[in-house]
C-alpha cells in the first residue's frame, strides 16, 4: 500500500465552476476525513466517514460543498459554484476506526479559484 | 478551537536536540496528546502520541508533565529535513463524534539551521 492518494495535485479554475477531487484512503482503513488548508493556518475539519457513512460534516462545508463515499472506498469532494475563497489546499486522511494511531494524510490537493 | 498553545516559530542548530513546548492545561483524563509535523507542500505527518507516560519511537521523543498540562516533544538530533510546521493536539479516545477529530492550531514553525 502507497498511502493515501488524491488527486489532482493542482487544480486552478474560474470561478463559478465546479470542480471534484478524489482521495483513495489506506485499503483497510475504514475512516476518511477532508481537511481544508489556507495559508499560515493548520488543517480545518470539514467532514469524515465511517465506511459509506458521513457522519459529521463541520459547520465551514457549505451547501456548495458535496463529499461522497459510495461503496467505502474511495471518496470524492465536490465543490460547486467556486468562489475565490474556496481557495486552499483540500487534504484527505484515512485511519481505522479504532485503535490509538493517528491519522495517515495525503499529499492534498491545492484548489486555486481565479 | 484548537486546546492547545504552541510558540509561533522556534529555531535549532543542525545536530542539536529540538525541544518543542506545548501547554494543554485543559486536557481531560482521557485526552491523549498528539504531535504532527507538516512539512512544506506535504500534508501532516504522524509523530508520536502519549496519555501520561512518557513515549519514545524512531522519531522523536514525547515527554509529558506529571500533571498533563503540558508537554515537550523532542528531536534528539535536528537536521535540516526536520525544518516543519509541529502541530501538538488533544484528542479524546471518543471515536464517535468530533471528539474523536484532529482539531490543529496554528503550531510552531521549527527552523533547523546548519
Amino acid at each position: 500500500d502507497t498511502g493515501v492518494s488524491q488527486d489532482p495535485r493542482h487544480k486552478i479554475t474560474k470561478r463559478g465552476q465546479n470542480v471534484t477531487f478524489r482521495c483513495d484512503p489506506i485499503s483497510e482503513h475504514n475512516r476518511l476525513y477532508w481537511y481544508r488548508q489556507t495559508l499560515g493556518q493548520g488543517p480545518e475539519f470539514l467532514t469524515y466517514f465511517q465506511n459509506e457513512a458521513q457522519l459529521e460534516k463541520s459547520r465551514l462545508l457549505s451547501d456548495r460543498f458535496s463529499a461522497e463515499r459510495p461503496k467505502g472506498s474511495f471518496s470524492t469532494l465536490e465543490i460547486q459554484r467556486t468562489e475565490q475563497g474556496d481557495s486552499a489546499m483540500y487534504l484527505c486522511a484515512s485511519s481505522l476506526a479504532m485503535g490509538e494511531r493517528g491519522y495517515t494524510f495525503g499529499s492534498g490537493t491545492r484548489l486555486t479559484v481565479v | 478551537d484548537a486546546k492547545t498553545t504552541q510558540p509561533p516559530s522556534m529555531d535549532c542548530a543542525e545536530g542539536r536536540a529540538a525541544n518543542l513546548p506545548c501547554n494543554h492545561s485543559t486536557i481531560s483524563g482521557n485526552e491523549y496528546v498528539y504531535w504532527y509535523r507538516q512539512i512544506h507542500s506535504q500534508g501532516p505527518q504522524y509523530i508520536i502520541h502519549g496519555l501520561k507516560n512518557n513515549e519514545t519511537n524512531e522519531m522523536a521523543s514525547l515527554i509529558i508533565t506529571e500533571d498533563r498540562k503540558s508537554s515537550t516533544l523532542i528531536l534528539p538530533h535536528a537536521t535540516l529535513r526536520d525544518t516543519a510546521v509541529y502541530y501538538c493536539i488533544v484528542r479524546g479516545m471518543n471515536y464517535g463524534g468530533s471528539q474523536g477529530n484532529l482539531i490543529f492550531g496554528k503550531g510552531t514553525k521549527l527552523s533547523v539551521k546548519p
